[in-house]
C-alpha cells in the first residue's frame, strides 16, 4: 500500500467548511484513495473513495490533484458531529491498512 | 438490515483466560476483517477471511491468537492465555467481496472491547 502522510490535527469553526489534506505522493495506478472517519470510540465510518476523478457524496467532497499525489477532503458545513479521526488510506481494494490519521476538532 | 454485529461489548477477563470474540457480518457478506486498537493509537489489521478460509493473516499474532469463520455462524477471534497487552477494542468489518473498489466500504462493527485484569 502507498504510505500516506496526514496532518496529526486540525481545528474548525462549527459551519465552516474542514478541509482535511493527505499526500500520497507513491500511489500507483490501480490504487484508491479512501476516506474513512472514527468519532470517539466507535467503529470506523466510511466516507468517501475515489481513483482520479473528484467525487462527491451526501457526506462530503473528495478531491483529487491530477497527479495523483495528494487529495483534500472536504466537509461542506462542519457540525459538532463531525469532531473525529479522518483517515485516508490508498489501497488497491482489498484491504485497509489504517495510519494515524488526523484528528479534527469542530468548535462552536 | 442489520449491520455489522459484534459480541459482547465489553469483556473482563484475568489473566491466563480464554477471550472469544464474534463478529456476524452484515447479510450477504462473506468476508470478514479483524482490527485491533489499542488505548490511545490507530487500528492495526489482524486477519482477513473468508468463509472457511484464511485469506490473509499477516496481522496476527504468532502465538495465541486464532480466528475463524465457519460456514454457518460467526466469525470467531479466539484469543488464548491472555495478557494485560491484550486489552485493546477489536474491530471487525465486513465486505460482500474481497475486491471492495466497487462501492470502497468496509461495514464495521461497533467493537468489542476487552480488558484483562
Amino acid at each position: 500500500d502507498a504510505k500516506t502522510t496526514q496532518p496529526p490535527s486540525m481545528d474548525c469553526a462549527e459551519g465552516r467548511a474542514a478541509n482535511l489534506p493527505c499526500n500520497h505522493s507513491t500511489i500507483s495506478g490501480n490504487e484508491y484513495v479512501y476516506w474513512y472517519r472514527q468519532i470517539h470510540s466507535q467503529g470506523p465510518q466510511y466516507i468517501i473513495h475515489g481513483l482520479k476523478n473528484n467525487e462527491t457524496n451526501e457526506m462530503a467532497s473528495l478531491i483529487i490533484t491530477e497527479d495523483r499525489k495528494s487529495s483534500t477532503l472536504i466537509l461542506p458545513h462542519a457540525t459538532l458531529r463531525d469532531t473525529a479521526v479522518y483517515y485516508c488510506i490508498v489501497n488497491a481494494g482489498n484491504m485497509l491498512t489504517f495510519g494515524g490519521g488526523t484528528r479534527l476538532m469542530v468548535k462552536p | 438490515n442489520a449491520g455489522v454485529m459484534q459480541n459482547p461489548r465489553h469483556l473482563v477477563r484475568r489473566r491466563g483466560q480464554e477471550a472469544r470474540l464474534r463478529c456476524s457480518p452484515m447479510k450477504g457478506h462473506s468476508h470478514v476483517y479483524w482490527y485491533r486498537q489499542l488505548p490511545e493509537e490507530g487500528l492495526k489489521f489482524m486477519v482477513y477471511l473468508q468463509k472457511e478460509n484464511i485469506i490473509d493473516e499477516s496481522g496476527m499474532p504468532k502465538e495465541r491468537f486464532s480466528a475463524e469463520f465457519p460456514k454457518e455462524g460467526p466469525s470467531i477471534l479466539r484469543i488464548q492465555q491472555v495478557v494485560r497487552g491484550d486489552s485493546a477494542a477489536y474491530f471487525c468489518a465486513s465486505s460482500p467481496r474481497g475486491r471492495f473498489r466497487d462501492t470502497g466500504e468496509l461495514f464495521f462493527g461497533e467493537g468489542s472491547r476487552l480488558t484483562v485484569l
